[in-house]
């Protein structure tokens, strides 16, 4: 299993421009979520899916969009970056039959936006 | 409202030495879950161990423990026999609601030998 997987691993935006990053689980989880991490902070939580079809928003949801059309990917939209989006950003998963509900990590997209 | 509390920006240890990283939170969910996470410089989040709001004993993993008081709503991690791979950027995290995990701002230990 390749578990949580995160493409681009490193990007540099220029502001107004648009990118979706990328991220896939292979572990048949049907929760998945974005946070992103800013430096020197904990992670914040900016949307999650708790199935195909179905999303919602998170503590910091402005500036960003995300889709779940399947179990496996839940794509992370920015339409317009500006550098208040610059951030390292983690998607993870959970299953939904666990007594713990662990989340499991992906390697991260560093973004920087110019 | 400050969901976690992590009071220690940074920690120093000696190597085969015990630590503890402090952690409290709020919350007036009965049901809840509380997680640490160790990040390493590499930038990736590790698990380390999970304490369910209703379990009677403290969690233990290999070397990690969290001591809970659930009284003081306090959850920190005690780390034995310090290692210098255990140098990393430590996450206090809580489960609240439906899934939703808030994390607080960490500590940064330094293991030296």
């Amino acid at each position: 299993n390749a578990g949580v997987t995160q493409t681009p691993k490193f990007r540099i935006l220029k502001i107004g421009q648009s990118m979706t990053l990328q991220c896939a689980q292979d572990m048949n989880h049907n929760y998945m979520y974005w946070y992103r991490q800013d430096p020197g902070m904990g992670l914040k939580l900016i949307y999650y899916s708790v199935g195909a079809g179905i999303t919602d928003k998170g503590e910091v949801p402005n500036g960003y969009n995300v889709s779940r059309s399947t179990t496996e990917d839940f794509p992370l939209r920015l339409e317009l970056a500006a550098p208040s989006q610059t951030s390292v950003y983690f998607c993870a998963s959970s299953p939904l039959a666990d007594a713990v509900y662990e989340q499991y990590f992906g390697p991260g997209t560093r973004l920087t936006v110019t | 409202a400050q969901k976690i509390t992590q009071t220690q920006p940074g920690m120093f240890v000696q190597e085969k030495e015990a630590v503890t990283l402090d952690c409290t939170y709020d919350t007036s969910d009965p049901s809840y879950g509380l997680f640490w996470y160790k990040q390493p410089s590499s930038g990736e989040m590790i698990f380390l161990i999970y304490q369910g709001s209703y379990d009677q004993q403290n969690a233990t993993e290999g070397r990690y423990s969290l001591n809970f008081q659930k009284a003081r709503k306090s959850a920190n991690l005690v780390i034995s026999a310090s290692q210098l791979g255990d140098s990393a950027m430590y996450f206090c995290a809580i489960r609240l609601g439906f899934q939703k995990l808030v994390f607080g701002t960490g500590t940064r230990l330094l293991v030296s030998p």
